[in-house]
C-alpha cells in the first residue's frame, strides 16, 4: 500500500502562473518531508524540504506547505517558467534512529509539469 | 553540487551477463542508498547501507546484490541479468545527525537488458 501519493500524473499550466504540485501520505509517522525535480536520464535533484514542526517553507520561487491534520503537503512554484518542465517527486521518512529503516526516503509516483511558454 | 558519481550512465547488455553498477561519493556521507525506478513510478528502494560492512534489502525485493567495503563506494551487481532487470537504477547518499538533511542523487543507470 502507497506510504506517499501524488495522485494527479500530470499538470500543466501557462509560464508566469502559480504551479501547485500536490502530496498525500497516510503514515502518521512521517515527520519530515521533501520535494524532488528530476529530467528525463537524471537522478532526482533536491528542491525543499519541511520539518514537521513547521506548516510553511520558501526558498525563492518555492514554497511548501504541510498540514498534518489532513497528512498532505503542496509545492507551490510561483512564477512557473518553461524550465522547471519536470518530474516532481514528494517523499517521507520518520524520524532516524541508529540502525532500522525508519530514516528511508518513501517516495511518491511523480507529477509531470509542464510549463507553456 | 551533489558529488556522488554513477558510472555507466547508460548499458545495453545481453541476458544472461553479469553486471556491475558503480556509485561513488565524495561527501563522506555514512548512509547509501540504491533506488530503482520504472516510468511513471515511484523511486523503490532495493538496498540501502548505513555504513561500512553494513547492507540492508529495502522495500521491493531485488535479484542484485551490494557491497560497502568503502565508505565512499557502493557497487551493485547483477550475477545474471534478465530482460525483467530493464529499468533505471539511482544511487543516493546522506548524512545521519540530529538535524533532517536531504539526499542526494547520482545521475544514474539507464540499464537495458536484451
Amino acid at each position: 500500500d502507497q506510504q506517499v501519493k501524488q495522485n494527479s500524473p500530470s499538470l500543466s499550466v501557462q509560464e508566469g502562473r502559480i504551479s501547485i504540485l500536490n502530496c498525500d501520505y497516510t503514515n502518521s509517522m512521517f515527520d519530515y518531508f521533501l520535494w524532488y525535480k528530476k529530467y528525463p536520464a537524471e537522478g532526482p535533484t533536491f528542491l525543499i524540504s519541511i520539518s514537521s514542526i513547521k506548516d510553511k517553507n520558501e526558498d525563492g520561487r518555492f514554497t511548501v506547505f504541510l498540514n498534518k491534520s489532513a497528512k498532505h503537503l503542496s509545492l507551490h512554484i510561483v512564477p512557473s517558467q518553461p524550465g522547471d518542465s519536470a518530474v516532481y517527486f514528494c517523499a517521507a521518512s520518520r524520524r532516524v534512529t541508529y540502525g532500522g529503516s525508519q530514516g528511508n526516503l518513501i517516495f511518491g509516483k511523480g507529477t509531470k509539469l509542464s510549463v507553456k511558454p | 553540487e551533489a558529488d556522488i558519481y554513477q558510472t555507466p550512465r547508460y548499458l545495453v547488455i545481453g541476458t544472461g551477463k553479469k553486471i556491475t553498477l558503480e556509485c561513488s561519493q565524495t561527501m563522506g556521507h555514512d548512509k547509501m542508498y540504491w533506488y530503482q525506478q520504472d516510468p511513471g513510478m515511484e523511486l523503490h528502494l532495493i538496498h540501502y547501507s548505513y555504513g561500512v560492512n553494513s547492507t540492508e534489502k529495502g522495500d521491493l525485493s531485488s535479484e542484485s546484490t551490494v557491497s560497502r567495503i568503502r565508505t565512499e563506494h557502493f557497487p551493485l551487481t547483477l550475477e545474471s541479468a534478465r530482460p525483467s532487470h530493464t529499468s533505471q537504477y539511482l544511487c543516493a547518499s546522506r548524512t545521519t545527525g540530529r538535524s533532517r538533511t536531504e539526499a542526494f542523487f547520482g545521475q544514474g543507470t539507464r540499464l537495458t537488458v536484451v
